[in-house]
């Protein structure tokens, strides 16, 4: 499985833009990049998917490299509830694929929101 | 619409004892998967089932084993615990279809302690 890499922490002020990148110059051409959090004392959730074109959703905006060697999730508004490990996963959809199944987790970004 | 509930939600076991882990997947789901999560670390595959039947398995020896229900509730049983078991165990459940990622909808997880 093609893997990712990340930042292990990351400070933000409340109310300021941050920008989580990842790492992942071994991806796919059929890869999605997938992001899930997890916020203190629960199971991750997920946040935002794309493949090549930026998306948005009412959580973040994910931004992803030309050559989809890289992307960055983007908050765009921090809140002390955003203060969470946030996750950067690769998945194949290819049918029989395994990573199709499961959510491969590397260690994350830790994100602290100071307020 | 309900959530994933898992229970209970915290356990206390002796070495060689065994344990039963429970899972509630989200209404219209078909798929479980279960993870663990070491403290300090992310979530690892430990397996998925898919209508029943085992889907996929991570890097786990055999006393790690389970069971989804016709209802789509779960159970992860683990034989002969060892001290390395304690963990933050996660139940997933989603909505499978013939191709494509899952978006994966996590329970709370249930905090094993191994003596």
């Amino acid at each position: 499985d093609a893997k990712t890499t990340q930042p292990n922490s990351m400070e933000s002020n409340e109310e300021e833009p941050v920008h989580l990148p990842c790492n992942h110059s071994t991806i796919s051409g059929t890869d999605y990049i997938h992001w899930y959090r997890q916020l203190p004392s629960q199971g991750p959730e997920y946040v935002i998917h794309g493949l090549t074109s930026n998306v948005n959703n009412r959580m973040a905006s994910l931004a992803i490299a030309e050559d989809r060697k890289s992307s960055t999730l983007i908050l765009h508004r921090a809140t002390l509830r955003d203060a969470a490990v946030y996750y950067c996963i690769l998945r194949d959809p290819t049918p029989g694929s395994g990573s199709a199944r499961q959510l491969t987790f590397g260690s994350g970004t830790q994100l602290t929101v100071l307020p | 619409e309900t959530g994933v509930t898992q229970s209970p939600t915290h356990l206390i076991k002796t070495r060689g004892q065994q344990v039963t882990l429970r899972c509630s997947s989200q209404s219209g789901h078909n798929t479980v998967s279960w993870y663990q999560q070491a403290l300090g670390q992310g979530p690892q595959f430990i397996f998925q089932y898919y209508r029943e039947e085992e889907n996929g398995r991570g890097n786990f020896p055999p006393r790690f084993s389970g069971l989804q229900f016709p209802n789509y509730s779960s159970e992860l049983n683990v034989n002969a615990l060892e001290l390395d078991d304690s963990a933050l165990y996660l139940c997933a459940s989603s909505w499978q279809g013939l191709a494509g990622t899952d978006t994966q909808y996590f329970g709370p997880g249930t905090r094993l302690t191994v003596l």
